[in-house]
C-alpha cells in the first residue's frame, strides 16, 4: 500500500487566495483526519470524518476553513481567504475501525502539505 | 476532557546509553495510549500502543512503553540508544468510554542521540 497520499507537497501562496489541500487515505480505512502543525500550537486536530460523514469539526479554526470527503478514496481541506497565519504544515491521517464495538486505534499519517502564505 | 503531557521538550542520551521519554495522561475513565515518532519533514510515525492486557508493550526499533495506572504513566523506553533515534516523539491519548474518536497528542518531546 502506498499510504497516505497529500498533494501539493510544499504550497506557496499569497495572502488573499484560495488554497486546496488534498488526501488520499489508505484504502479501506474509514476514518480520516486533518491536523495542523506549528511551533507555537503543536499538533491540532481540524476535523474528523467517519465514513465520509464529518463528525468533529471543533477544531477548525475559523469559517475560512472548510474540509469535504465526496467519497472514500478522497478528501479536500480549503482555506479562503488565505491569511499568513494559516501557514503551517497541514497532515492528513487514515484510520480503521477493526470491528464493530472496537475502538478506533493507531493513525496513519501522510507526509503532509507545508503551506506557506505571504 | 483528555489531556497528555510531556515535561521535557528535548532530551540528549549517548549512543549506547538507555533512553526515556517521559509522559502523563489524564482521561476520565481509562485510556488507549500510544508513541508516535516523527522525522524531519515527514509525517507521524506509529510505534507502539498500549490497549489492554500486559502493561509493557514492545513497539518498532526496539522501543518499548510501560503502561503504569497508578502514576498515570506512559513512558516510552529503549535499552540501547542509536543515532537514528534523533527524532521528535510524540505521547498520545485516547478516553475509551464514549466511543469518541478524538485523540490528543502530546507537544512532543525532541530525542537527541550523540554519538
Amino acid at each position: 500500500d502506498a499510504g497516505v497520499i497529500q498533494s501539493p507537497r510544499h504550497e506557496v501562496t499569497e495572502m488573499g487566495q484560495e488554497v486546496t489541500l488534498r488526501c488520499k487515505p489508505i484504502s479501506g480505512h474509514d476514518y480520516l483526519f486533518w491536523y495542523r502543525q506549528t511551533m507555537m500550537r503543536g499538533l491540532e486536530l481540524l476535523i474528523y470524518f467517519n465514513n465520509n460523514v464529518p463528525i468533529d469539526d471543533s477544531g477548525m479554526p475559523e469559517d475560512r476553513f472548510s474540509a469535504k470527503m465526496p467519497n472514500a478514496s478522497f478528501s479536500t481541506l480549503k482555506i479562503q481567504p488565505s491569511e499568513p497565519r494559516d501557514s503551517a504544515v497541514y497532515f492528513c491521517a487514515s484510520s480503521f475501525r477493526p470491528d464493530r464495538g472496537e475502538s478506533l486505534y493507531e493513525q496513519y499519517f501522510g507526509p503532509g502539505t507545508r503551506l506557506t502564505v505571504t | 476532557a483528555q489531556s497528555v503531557a510531556q515535561p521535557e521538550d528535548q532530551v540528549n542520551v549517548a549512543e549506547g546509553n538507555p533512553l526515556t521519554v517521559k509522559c502523563t495522561y489524564s482521561v476520565s475513565g481509562n485510556p488507549y495510549l500510544f508513541w508516535y515518532v516523527q522525522y524531519p519533514n515527514r509525517g507521524l510515525q506509529f510505534l507502539l500502543k498500549y490497549i489492554t492486557g500486559d502493561n509493557l508493550v514492545k513497539g518498532s526499533y526496539g522501543f518499548e512503553a510501560e503502561f503504569n495506572k497508578s502514576q498515570t504513566s506512559f513512558h516510552l523506553k529503549k535499552p540501547s540508544a542509536l543515532v537514528s533515534d534523533s527524532a521528535l516523539y510524540f505521547c498520545a491519548v485516547r478516553d475509551r468510554a464514549g466511543g469518541y474518536q478524538k485523540v490528543t497528542f502530546g507537544t512532543g518531546t525532541k530525542l537527541q542521540v550523540i554519538p
